[in-house]
């Protein structure tokens, strides 16, 4: 059975701490993996990662994909408290039609 | 560009109502729609997911149902709602997948409470 798992499920930390986010995947016919943030209502995009060992940035976010190890992590640092979010990470499969399979999240909560 | 439009916001019914919440997409044709449930701040379980009209894949065993009468339209229904049926739920759509990778994009949700 496909499953994504992310750690930790939640995080406290103080503005302007880095903190580190951790998605692994087990899916068949796996594709890409996206990085997504919710605050109140829609899960915003973030990042889609294909490739492995290529690093995406923005801002003063950044993610990277181990194909090898079956892992992603998105990193955040100098932390805001407009960082404060659920973090979604979800797997993109091919199985005929396409599916994106979600992880638990992670809550972050960033403390002024 | 696209815009995907969710309604209603929120919603509250009593256990036995039926339910029909809308999803339409702009701006793009031919994109694959999703409907997500997602519990109280957690992650998202999906529930259908459709290619093309009328083609639609159920995910989870469940007294819900979706359909897609027009290539822009998403509507998840039931005939009679239980508590259980409470939570967030998303409508969403990508590209349809070919050279280009195409993310999830989502409506703002429309939050069901069962009473």
């Amino acid at each position: 059975e496909d499953k994504v798992v992310q750690s930790p499920l939640s995080l406290v930390v103080h503005e302007g701490d880095t903190v580190t986010l951790n998605c692994s995947y087990e899916v068949t016919n796996f594709r890409s993996l996206l990085w997504y943030k919710q605050e109140k209502k829609a899960p915003t995009f973030l990042f889609m990662l294909t490739s492995s060992g290529i690093e995406k940035k923005s801002g003063r976010l950044s993610s990277i994909l181990d194909k090898k190890e079956l892992f992603s992590i998105l990193n955040i640092t100098a932390t805001q408290t407009g960082d404060s979010a659920i973090y979604l990470c979800a797997a993109w499969k091919l199985s005929g039609t396409y599916k994106y399979i979600f992880g638990t999240g992670t809550r972050l909560k960033v403390l002024a | 560009s696209q815009t995907i439009h969710q309604w209603p916001a929120t919603l509250v019914q009593p256990v036995g109502s039926p339910l029909s919440l809308e999803c339409t997409v702009e701006g793009t044709s031919n994109p694959n729609l999703y409907w997500y449930r997602q519990a109280a701040g957690r992650g998202l379980q999906l529930l259908f997911y459709s290619i093309g009209i009328d083609q639609i894949s159920s995910e989870v065993p469940q007294n819900l149902s979706a359909s897609r009468p027009q290539d822009r339209q998403f509507i998840l229904s039931s005939k009679k709602l239980l508590l259980s049926d409470s939570g967030f739920y998303l409508c969403a759509w990508s590209k349809t997948p070919g050279r280009v990778n195409s993310p999830l994009h989502f409506g703002n949700g429309t939050r069901l409470t069962v009473t």
